[in-house]
């Protein structure tokens, strides 16, 4: 079975500008993950979806950080205005529903200069 | 929040065993999940444990003892392709949601 697509694999931007993140999880996983990984430290979870809905968000930076994911499947991570302390790798996953092995993209390397 | 704590990195031959300990805060605790990730690559899924004891699968093996929050992941036979990060991963209920530890860095030398 295809795996977690992600795109772009790369993004660098300039500080106060936007990026979006696009993810299509593997077919049939209703449970999408984004999480944040910076150089060095483990993943963190930025927001969990269970089909179209939002599970978990408590760890996403609200105030310029958004996620969706309009019909259960792609999902979109848009950050606006970016700051340096943004620069990382972010990562798509994806599971079965209450599936205990998660599902992880090649992810985005994003790069705030 | 929820922490864990595993050692940064570790230092092995090809061919030896490694063991790479992970301690976790109980609070809410489901299960432990190990997974392993190459420079520049995706995290992948290596094992799961929600009750106390050794699961093998391999070369790899993973134990969990609830009662000490503690868990490990042992490595044996090494080969230089084992050279990556490993995370231990908590979960915290069922719905899947997982914290990470920050990795442990294991460099396999000849």
């Amino acid at each position: 079975e295809a795996g977690v697509a992600q795109s772009p694999r790369y993004k660098i931007i300039e500080k106060r500008q936007s990026v979006a993140f696009w993810c299509n999880p593997i077919s049939g996983h209703a449970t999408l993950y984004w999480y944040q990984q910076i150089l060095g430290q483990g993943p963190k979870l930025l927001i969990q979806f269970q089909n179209n809905g939002v599970v978990d968000d408590s760890q996403l930076p609200k105030d310029r950080f958004s996620a969706e994911r309009l019909k259960g499947v792609d999902s979109t991570l848009k950050i606006q205005p970016a700051k340096l302390e943004d620069s990382a790798v972010y990562l798509c996953a994806s599971s079965r529903t209450g599936g205990i092995e998660a599902f992880f993209g090649q992810g985005t390397r994003l790069t705030v200069v | 929040g929820q922490s864990l704590e595993q050692p940064s990195e570790v230092t092995a031959v090809e061919g030896a065993i490694v063991q790479i300990n992970c301690t976790y805060q109980t609070s809410g605790f489901y299960g432990l999940s190990w997974y392993q990730q190459h420079d520049g690559g995706a995290p992948t899924f290596l094992s799961y444990n929600a009750l106390d004891g050794l699961e093998e699968t391999g070369r790899f093996s993973s134990f969990l003892s609830r009662s000490d929050s503690y868990g490990y992941l042992l490595l044996q036979e090494l080969q230089m392709k084992d050279s990556a990060s490993y995370f231990c991963a908590v979960r915290y209920t069922n719905a899947g949601k997982s914290t990470f530890g920050d990795g442990t860095t294991l460099t396999v030398k000849p």
